[in-house]
Parts: structure tokens; C-alpha cells; sequence
């Protein structure tokens, strides 16, 4: 069954450094997102992606962070100097097109800690 | 603004009781509702999709209600098992005409326990 891939499974980084968090959404889907979830908090939503361009971001998403879709296959989130704050599970999901009525499947997530 | 809530925050249960966990939302106006379950520090694993046209959706031993108009879903989890042992999210999109993006707003969760 085709899956969301995300890699890596869990990251330490230094703040201020830059991380890269990569995924590989299901083939043929055409709506890409990514979301993260703090220690006991809620699912929070960051940014969308749809032809080839961020279609909607949240307050969270701001200058430091930054999405790309570099080959037609995987989809990275950059955050560009991390803070502690931004240490979270972030979760890549993806969608088929045509319909809005669809299902989204999310990946494993990527655990970041930010030290 | 949508907010979405769940009850009840955490749940206990013996194996084999039928069990309900409710969910809420503020902002009628969705397209539709998607309940997940999360094991303990992995990932979202969808269990059902329920359009906003439709009243009840079922997969195996759940079963999925909306009521749109009164801003509530159900989660019906028949003959629990430990297995089942996990957190529920609930999480609705909003009808949005412009844009490709239609971004999922969650719930809080239940944390379910089922006890052998």
C-alpha cells in the first residue's frame, strides 16, 4: 500500500543551525502539507502546497521557515535557524487531487529536538 | 476561527466494552471529517474519512457519525480490544472555494485504554 515516507525519523540539532526535513509524498497525489505537533499539544498545521507553490500558511510559518519540491518527488521543509521552540514531531501528508472530499495520509514524522 | 474538541480528554476502558468518543467543532461550514489514531510518539494512521454530505461511515468495527448542522461527531469503537489502546483525533476541513490548500484543523484527542 503506497505510504507517506518521511526521513529523518528523529533529529538532534543545535540552535540556530539549519535543519532539513525531507518526505516523500504518495505518487500522484497533488496536495502536500506539513504540519507538527509540540510534546502534548495539538496537531497544528503549517503550510500547503499545491502547484508547485505554498497555497496557505499558518502564523507558525514565518521567514524561517521555507518549503520546496526540488524533483517532482520529495518535499522538504527547511527551517533555517532553529529555535528551542521549534522543537516538535513534524509530520509530512499528502493528497490526491480533483476532489476536495479526499482522504489526506500523513507520514511517521520526524521528531526534532532542538538542544 | 475553527476550533475543534474532544471528550473526553482521557478514557479507560475493560476489553470487549462498546465505547464513544465525541468530538466537536465550532464552524459548521466543513467539508469533511477524518478520524485518526496515534500510537505513542509515531505517526497519524487515518481510520475514516466522513464527507459532510454523509450521516454515518464504517470501517471493521468503527463506526464514524456527523451531524454537521449541530458541529459534532461520533467515534463508535465496538468490542474494544487492547489493540485499540491509543489516541483518537478527530480533524475537519473547511470549505474553502480559492486555493488548493484546505488544511486539516485537529482536536485535542482522547486517550484510550483498554484493559485486559
Amino acid at each position: 500500500e503506497p505510504e507517506v515516507t518521511q526521513t529523518p525519523s528523529h533529529q538532534v540539532t543545535q540552535m540556530g543551525q539549519e535543519v532539513i526535513l525531507r518526505c516523500v509524498p504518495i505518487s500522484n497525489h497533488l496536495y502536500f502539507y506539513w504540519y507538527r505537533q509540540i510534546l502534548g499539544q495539538k496537531v497544528e498545521f503549517l503550510v500547503s502546497f499545491y502547484n508547485n507553490e505554498i497555497s496557505e500558511k499558518s502564523e507558525i510559518f514565518d521567514d524561517q521557515f521555507s518549503v520546496e519540491r526540488p524533483d517532482g518527488s520529495n518535499f522538504t521543509l527547511k527551517i533555517r535557524s532553529t529555535k528551542l521552540e521549534d522543537s516538535a514531531m513534524y509530520f509530512c501528508a499528502s493528497r490526491p487531487g480533483g476532489v476536495l472530499n479526499t482522504e489526506a495520509f500523513f507520514g511517521q514524522g520526524t521528531r526534532l529536538t532542538v538542544v | 476561527k475553527q476550533e475543534v474538541t474532544q471528550i473526553p480528554a482521557a478514557l479507560s476502558v475493560p476489553e470487549g466494552e462498546n465505547l464513544v468518543l465525541n468530538c466537536s467543532f465550532t464552524d459548521s461550514a466543513i467539508y469533511n471529517l477524518q478520524w485518526f489514531r496515534q500510537d505513542p510518539g509515531k505517526g497519524l494512521t487515518s481510520l475514516l474519512l466522513i464527507q459532510s454530505s454523509q450521516r454515518e461511515q464504517t470501517s471493521g468495527r468503527l463506526n464514524a457519525s456527523l451531524d454537521k448542522s449541530s458541529g459534532r461527531s461520533t467515534l463508535y469503537i465496538a468490542a474494544s480490544q487492547p489493540g485499540d489502546s491509543a489516541t483518537y483525533l478527530c480533524a475537519v476541513r473547511l470549505l474553502i472555494l480559492t486555493g488548493g490548500g484546505n488544511k486539516l484543523t485537529f482536536g485535542t484527542g482522547t486517550q484510550l485504554k483498554v484493559e485486559l
